[in-house]
Formats: structure tokens, C-alpha cells, sequence
């Protein structure tokens, strides 16, 4: 069985800064995808970024930026020049490759982004 | 764009009360789901529908049951509502291309089971 884990429950960060949330998984699938999402107190779920495991090559979107390791199956967030907008819950998240979309998480890292 | 739009948003129940939680998408979607997200538990798949007419449990089914009424609508019941119900449920649907590009999450029902 797929499993994923956060190992941090909280973290914080002074506006402006980087920081980086931890994410590992364990599969024995070859062909499997990988997200961030952003769950802020309006309790949205938003896509952050996504990671096609046959890709080497680490997603980025504008700020956001992951640091995938396939061999040691670690999957980490890094989000640069933090903003207060980016205080929320971060969840990682996998499933495995084929037509349906089912999701499993991590247990999510709060993220609080300090003035 | 609606996207997914989930009722209620909040919803209280008596124990063995029983409700039914709608969600419908206008995305076209074929794929939809069931989350139940618990504090410290991340969010858990409940129930899934690959299409109109097939529903599959997920990993925590026992207490619900589904209905994937046409394309656009998935619905979840509680027949018989307990405290350990209580949860922020989330449906949500994704395209059916088999690249895994993204699920769109309605914004939820916080239910409280008493």
C-alpha cells in the first residue's frame, strides 16, 4: 500500500524568506504522480504543483518549487520569497498513474508566514 | 465557472439522524470522490465513482454509502449518523485522461454529529 508522510506539523517563516516542507512516500509503482496543495483557512483546496514521477526534471511554479528524489522517494516543497497570502495547511499528496484520480495525503504541515 | 459545488456547508445531526451530502461539478468530469478530513489525518478517500453508474469504496467506506446520480452529481449518505462521523467532507472530481493532471475540491461541509 501507498503511504505518505509529513514529519513537520508546523512551521513558520519571516515574510520574504524560503522555506522548505518536507513530503516522503513509499510505492512500488513505477508510474505515479505527485502534488502540493494549499488548503488556507477558507478550507479551499488548491493546487500548488504537480510532479510526473517519469520526470526527472523538478516542477516550478512562479514561487513554488519541489525537490523531487525519486531513489530516496522524497517529494519537498520549497516556496521562495514567502507571503503573508501563503499562510495555510500544505498538503502532499499521490496517486498512482491511470484514469481515476484517487488521492492519498499526508497528514499536512501548517505554515505560518510572519510579518 | 462553478467547478464543484458542494451542500450543505455546515450541518448538524443528532446521533442516528441520517442526511445526504450533494455534490455536483460542471466540468464534465467522469471521475468524482469522497474525502473526509480529520485533524492530524490529512484527508481520507471515503468513497470514488470512475463513472456514471460505478461507485468504489475507498479506504474508509463503513458507515456511507454513494449514489452517482448522472455525470454531474455524486452524492453521500450517512444512514445513520455517529459521533465518529464528524469530519469537514470534500467532494471533488478530475478529468479522466489518465494523465493524473489535477482534482478540483468543492469548499466542503463541516458536520457535527451530537
Amino acid at each position: 500500500a501507498q503511504t505518505v508522510t509529513q514529519s513537520q506539523p508546523e512551521m513558520s517563516v519571516q515574510e520574504a524568506e524560503t522555506v522548505t516542507l518536507s513530503c516522503t512516500y513509499d510505492t512500488s509503482e513505477n508510474n505515479y504522480y505527485l502534488f502540493w496543495y494549499k488548503q488556507p483557512p477558507s478550507r479551499q483546496m488548491i493546487l500548488v504543483i504537480r510532479q510526473e514521477a517519469y520526470k526527472q526534471q523538478n516542477a516550478t511554479e512562479n514561487r513554488f518549487s519541489v525537490n523531487f528524489q525519486k531513489a530516496a522517494k522524497s517529494f519537498s516543497l520549497k516556496i521562495s520569497d514567502s507571503q503573508l497570502g501563503d499562510t495555510a495547511m500544505y498538503f502532499c499528496a499521490f496517486t498512482r498513474g491511470g484514469a481515476t484520480n484517487k488521492l492519498i495525503f499526508g497528514t499536512g504541515t501548517l505554515l505560518a508566514v510572519q510579518p | 465557472n462553478a467547478g464543484v459545488t458542494q451542500t450543505p456547508k455546515f450541518q448538524v445531526l443528532k446521533t442516528g439522524q441520517s442526511m445526504t451530502l450533494q455534490c455536483a461539478q460542471d466540468m464534465n468530469h467522469n471521475s468524482m470522490y469522497w474525502y473526509r478530513q480529520d485533524p492530524g489525518m490529512g484527508l481520507r478517500l471515503i468513497y470514488y465513482s470512475a463513472s456514471e453508474g460505478t461507485t468504489d469504496k475507498g479506504e474508509v467506506p463503513n458507515g456511507y454509502n454513494v449514489s452517482r446520480l448522472n455525470k454531474r452529481e455524486f452524492s453521500l449518505r450517512l444512514e445513520s449518523a455517529a459521533p465518529s462521523q464528524t469530519s469537514v467532507y470534500f467532494c471533488a472530481s478530475s478529468e479522466d485522461t489518465g494523465k493524473n493532471t489535477e482534482a478540483f475540491f468543492g469548499q466542503g461541509t463541516r458536520l457535527t454529529v451530537v
